[in-house]
């Protein structure tokens, strides 16, 4: 299989503070992992590509200092949203490719965001 | 620039009624186009991939299908449990190996039993 897993599911956090969201591949290896953001009744919006030991690589319009990631492993990449706030409230959702696949992606199942 | 457009935007069918989804692209040299599933709350489940005009997929009661411009996605004697968001993207070949999908808004299907 592909599984890829998100944690936390969902978080609730105030205003200001930062929040980490983990995305692992379980039984594969991930050379590139991306993290998308979905609002309510809308499309993934891909955010950020990052690739295993080096810097991630960002969408135009996403705050590369706001969204903090790193992918410090084959099968470990993590989002830091710093200073939290309620507009950044969505669903945050990170998917990875096999090394030496088809190119096919393979989703978490998404962290739901709560900034208060 | 790449674009995918999904149509429609919802879908209500009975239960047994065959419909399908239309997904239209453009891209700079398709590399692959891509068909998940998404139930509420949850990250897209991986459905087809498609590569090549003509190309055909079938999983249980679903069928992909595809041209130079456009994808369909058919669905024959649905059941409620085929109610979801249906997502279609496509993979650019400048996008390299990188994975890059461009998603579409996806159609909501909604199969009433």
């Amino acid at each position: 299989g592909a599984v890829v897993s998100q944690h936390p599911s969902w978080v609730i956090c105030k205003s200001g503070t930062s929040v980490k969201i983990e995305c692992r591949s379980l039984d594969f290896q991930a050379t590139t992992m991306f993290w998308y953001r979905q609002f309510p009744k809308q499309s993934l919006m891909l955010m950020a590509t990052s690739n295993e030991g080096s810097k991630a690589t960002y969408e135009q319009g996403v705050e590369k200092d706001k969204f903090l990631i790193n992918h410090a492993s084959l099968t470990l990449s993590t989002l830091t949203v710093t200073s939290a706030h309620p507009e950044d409230s969505s669903f945050y959702i990170c998917s990875a490719t096999k090394e030496g696949g088809t190119g096919e992606l393979f989703f978490g199942e998404g962290s739901r965001l709560t900034v208060l | 620039e790449d674009q995918v457009t999904q149509s429609p935007e919802a879908l209500r069918l009975q239960e047994g009624e065959s419909s399908s989804l239309n997904c239209s692209y453009t891209v700079s040299g398709l590399r692959g186009l891509f068909w998940y599933r998404q139930d509420p709350g949850k990250g897209p489940e991986f459905l087809f991939t498609l590569y090549s005009a003509g190309e055909e997929k079938e999983k249980e009661r679903l069928k992909a299908t595809l041209t130079k411009k456009e994808s369909f996605l058919h669905i024959t004697a649905p059941k409620p449990e085929d109610s979801a968001t249906y997502l279609c993207a496509v993979q650019s070949r400048l996008s390299g190996n990188t994975g890059k999908l461009i998603f579409g808004q996806g159609t909501t299907l909604q199969v009433k039993p």
